[in-house]
């Protein structure tokens, strides 16, 4: 059954730093998304991504934020200068042809900001 | 703006017993759907089912129903057979016309043997 995928898992960073998270949707999937989740708290939306350009984005998803779709089956998520409370799981999901397909995730990237 | 409330942070349930998780909504969009997802320790979100404002059944997807009650606002979601498998952190969510999905805090789910 496909499914969407992150890499990597885990990543460890500096302040200041910048982190790309990386996804790769289902294959037919046109819509695209990012969510975080700060430990314990309820999922955020970030940004979602349709026809290769961002259709909305949260007040989170602020100039640190930017998001690429570079070779037509990656899907990532860049944070130019980290923060401390950037420390959250990200969740890269794609959705189907129609804009109300359910949206499925993927395993999630745990970041942790030091 | 859509609001998802889940007011039961835990439940507690025996094996092979169904359990209710709560879920209620508020927009003044005709048009919406409504999910829910189970993550476990893991972390990862899966996706159990979905209704859609329209649809005159309530969805079931396995041992998966979801309990919907429009003049309510309400979209419960019922697991009959409580496997320990189950035990995790479920999330109702929500997605108005366009928009993205919009999530309730969640409840921890636990079954016991």
């Amino acid at each position: 059954e496909p499914e969407v995928t992150q890499t990597p898992s885990h990543q460890v960073t500096q302040m200041g730093q910048e982190v790309i998270l990386r996804c790769v949707p289902i294959s037919n999937h046109l819509y695209f998304y990012w969510y975080r989740q700060i430990l314990g708290q309820k999922v955020e939306f970030l940004v979602s991504f349709y026809n290769n350009e961002i259709s909305e984005k949260s007040e989170i998803f602020d100039d640190q934020f930017s998001v690429e779709r570079p070779d037509g089956s990656n899907f990532t998520l860049k944070i130019r200068s980290t923060k401390l409370e950037d420390s959250a799981m990200y969740f890269c999901a794609s959705g189907g042809v129609h804009y109300d397909n359910e949206q499925f995730f993927g395993p999630g990237t745990r970041l942790t900001v030091l | 703006a859509q609001k998802i409330t889940q007011t039961q942070p835990g439940m507690f349930v025996q094996e092979k017993e169904a359990v209710t998780l709560d879920c209620t909504y508020d927009t003044s969009d005709p048009s919406y759907g409504l999910f829910w997802y189970k993550q476990p320790s893991s972390g990862e979100m899966i996706f159990l089912i979905y209704q859609g404002s329209y649809d005159q059944q309530n969805a079931t997807e396995g041992r998966y129903s979801l309990n919907f009650q429009k003049a309510r606002k309400s979209a419960n979601l019922v697991i009959s057979a409580s496997q320990l498998g189950d035990s995790a952190m479920y999330f109702c969510a929500m997605r108005v016309g366009y928009s993205t999905l919009t999530f309730g805090k969640g409840t921890m789910l636990l079954v016991s043997p």
